[in-house]
């Protein structure tokens, strides 16, 4: 069955460190990938997207994904963390083995310590 | 702030009863999404409209329905509730339909079912 993998429950990182969280997808093709981030008693703000091109994407707040087809991985990486940071990370595909929706994975609690 | 706005934040209620969510899009968005974001369950989508029209479905309830009205506001009705309906429902919106779209999110009304 299609699915979104995020590996990592809980992620805790010191501030100012990297930070890199995990997500795999099963698929066929290649999917439309995205990460959303969703801070506490807010909504989901999309971190970047890809749909073809260049394999590194950029996003907002500092962040980028990698695309990596042999590996069917899109995982997300900031290099120095904020305490804003501290978040809910969602990785999430679209594609037509999903019936075209967006399909996310478990989420990936984000901690920063100072 | 994304421009979509959902109302109300939270709403409590007893077993069995019926509530309606609702939900604005941003400004110019013609299709609205529904989402369920539950801890068993994650974050689930639930249907799609596009211009009043249905567009999608998802693992939607029969006991939930949704529609979209001519001013493009939507509203998710849930009936016969039971306490496993508690959960964040989300609604999103974009421009378009299509699976390339941004999906933009509102904060969520929070439901719990006593």
């Amino acid at each position: 069955a299609q699915s979104v993998t995020q590996p990592d429950i809980h992620i805790t990182v010191s501030e100012g460190a990297s930070l890199e969280l995990r997500c795999n997808y099963s698929y066929g093709a290649t999917p439309y990938l995205f990460w959303y981030v969703q801070s506490p008693g807010q909504g989901l703000q999309l971190l970047l997207k890809y749909f073809s091109g260049d394999t590194l994407v950029q996003g907002i707040k500092g962040f980028e994904a990698e695309f990596k087809r042999s590996q069917s991985s899109f995982n997300l990486r900031k290099p120095s963390v904020h305490w804003s940071d501290a978040a809910e990370y969602f990785c999430a595909v679209v594609g037509a083995e999903y019936g075209n929706k967006l399909v996310f994975g478990a989420g990936t609690i984000l901690r920063v310590k100072s | 702030d994304s421009g979509v706005t959902q109302t109300p934040k939270h709403l409590i209620t007893a077993t069995g009863q019926r509530v309606t969510l609702r939900c604005s899009p941003r400004s110019g968005d013609l299709s609205v999404y529904w989402y369920q974001q539950s801890l068993d369950q994650g974050l689930q989508f639930l249907i799609q409209y596009y211009n009043g029209e249905e567009r999608a479905k998802g693992n939607i309830l029969e006991r939930f329905s949704a529609q979209q009205f001519p001013d493009l506001h939507s509203e998710l009705n849930l009936s016969s509730l039971e306490l496993g309906d508690s959960a964040l429902y989300f609604c999103a919106s974009s421009p378009r339909p299509g699976g390339t779209e941004t999906q933009y999110f509102g904060p969520g009304t929070r439901l719990l079912v006593l």
